[in-house]
């Protein structure tokens, strides 16, 4: 079972309009949480890190928020643009030695 | 700075072929990262590399073997493909002398995308 859930699997919204994605991990020990975003064919692109002890952290139009106690993140999309149509994968890593476990992605579609 | 490079960008083998695929770091980089990515999954991680040494494997087959060279250059192996090997093979580059593959920051490559007929 992967111990990264994402949800929706995907997402269609207007442009302009807001979205926010989620994610729901078990990875323990929890060292750091990533959002990337990536866009078809090409290599993830790290839109934010957060450690334990962060809850909100924000990139330009991404916020995301971080629960440590009941494991879920969220990423936020305010205002968004035909440009943010990609996939948003959350990426969670345990310990220091800890490889990163990798969600599934949510697929985002934004259209005109 | 050119990033992290990847080549080649789209590769067609047969199965029982073997195949190698190719990865630059970014400029300041000593660590190359492996990622398996299927189409509409997340990618998985095959293996790390740091002073030219493997550091972590994930849970891939010894068919997988890799290289890192003493400009950080990596270089990743498959023998014996499956049809179940088409995938995106990312490489992802990150700074540290530890190596530890969840403290840094990891830069992505455009990935290389390999069919198996």
């Amino acid at each position: 079972k992967n111990q990264v859930e994402q949800s929706p699997q995907s997402l269609i919204i207007l442009e302009g309009k807001n979205c926010t994605l989620q994610c729901n991990y078990t990875v323990s020990p929890f060292s750091n949480l990533r959002w990337y975003k990536q866009d078809t064919g090409r290599g993830p692109v790290s839109l934010t890190i957060m450690t334990f002890s962060e809850n909100t952290k924000s990139n330009g139009r991404y916020t995301a928020t971080l629960d440590a106690d009941t494991k879920q993140s969220s990423l936020h999309i305010t205002a968004s643009q035909l440009s943010d149509s990609a996939s948003y994968i959350c990426v969670v890593s345990a310990g220091s030695w800890g490889k990163l476990q990798f969600g599934a992605g949510t697929q985002v579609v934004v259209t005109p | 700075d050119a990033g992290v490079t990847q080549s080649p960008t789209h590769l067609i083998k047969t199965r029982g072929q073997q195949v190698t695929l190719r990865c630059s770091p970014k400029s300041g980089h000593d660590t190359v990262s492996w990622y398996q990515q299927a189409l509409g999954q997340g990618p998985q991680f095959i293996f790390q590399y740091y002073e030219e040494e493997e550091r972590q494997r994930g849970n891939f087959p010894d068919r997988f073997s890799g290289h890192q060279f003493p400009n950080y250059s990596s270089e990743l192996n498959v023998n014996a493909l499956l049809l179940g090997d088409s995938a995106l093979y990312l490489c992802a580059s990150s700074s540290g002398t530890s190596g530890f593959v969840s403290s840094y920051e990891q830069y992505f490559g455009p990935g290389t995308r390999l069919t198996v007929t």
